[in-house]
């Protein structure tokens, strides 16, 4: 079965510039989650749908980053203009849920560098 | 103060040694933690949730002191390949239990 898709897996773009990460989830997941990791604040949740609505944008870090889930399997992470800052990687992860096992299924990542 | 801190480490254990990481959280109404393993480079995995009781899966133990807040994950006779980082994981405070607050992450290295 196929995992979390996401792209690109690397981008190296200059500051200004629009940056948009795409995300497949696992099929019949109803939850999706957008993460960002870096080295000194670790993972940090940016937002989650459940059945393609936000439930929860509380970690989007400023007006420059938006997200989309039109469909079930499909979501855009956008950010507009770019920074240097922004340079992470971006995970999407889906669950089924979450309450009892925990278990996310993560996508392998999209490291973006913002020069 | 941060919802879930960890050493970060590098832990530099030998095979075959005992080693045990710990992780405190700051939300006393947290109901579901876990444990989470990333390769470098790589995407995070579940390696196993913890319980109020405490539990093991093979060569792993994790504990859970719910008066102190804290979580402890035990690593019986390291192998090379259990070198990785291990996130700490709990639901985030006053949201219910689809948000997961991962901590930092300690750094497991198993030399030969």
């Amino acid at each position: 079965d196929a995992g979390v898709i996401q792209s690109p897996r690397h981008e190296v773009t200059e500051m200004g510039q629009e940056v948009t990460l795409r995300c497949k989830p696992i099929s019949g997941h109803d939850y999706l989650f957008w993460y960002r990791q870096t080295m000194m604040r670790g993972l940090e949740l940016l937002i989650y749908f459940n059945n393609n609505v936000p439930i929860d944008d509380s970690g989007m870090p400023e007006d420059r980053f938006s997200a989309k889930m039109p469909n079930a399997s499909f979501s855009t992470l956008k950010i507009q203009p770019s920074e240097p800052r922004d340079s992470a990687v971006y995970f999407c992860a889906s669950s089924v849920e979450v309450k009892n096992t925990g278990e996310l299924f993560f996508g392998e990542g999209s490291r973006l560098t913002v020069l | 103060r941060k919802e879930v801190e960890q050493d970060p480490g590098p832990f530099n254990v030998p095979e075959g040694a005992t080693v045990a990481f710990n992780c405190t959280y700051s939300n006393s109404a947290s109901q579901s933690f876990f444990w989470y393993r990333q390769d470098c480079r790589k995407e995070p995995k579940l390696l196993m949730s913890v319980y109020s009781s405490g539990n093991e899966d093979g060569r792993f133990t994790a504990q859970l002191n719910r008066a102190s807040q804290y979580i402890s994950l035990l690593i019986r006779d390291s192998k090379l390949s259990d070198s990785a980082t291990y996130l700490c994981v709990v639901n985030a405070r006053n949201t219910g239990f689809q948000k997961l607050v991962f901590g930092t992450g300690t750094r497991l290295l198993v030399s030969p």
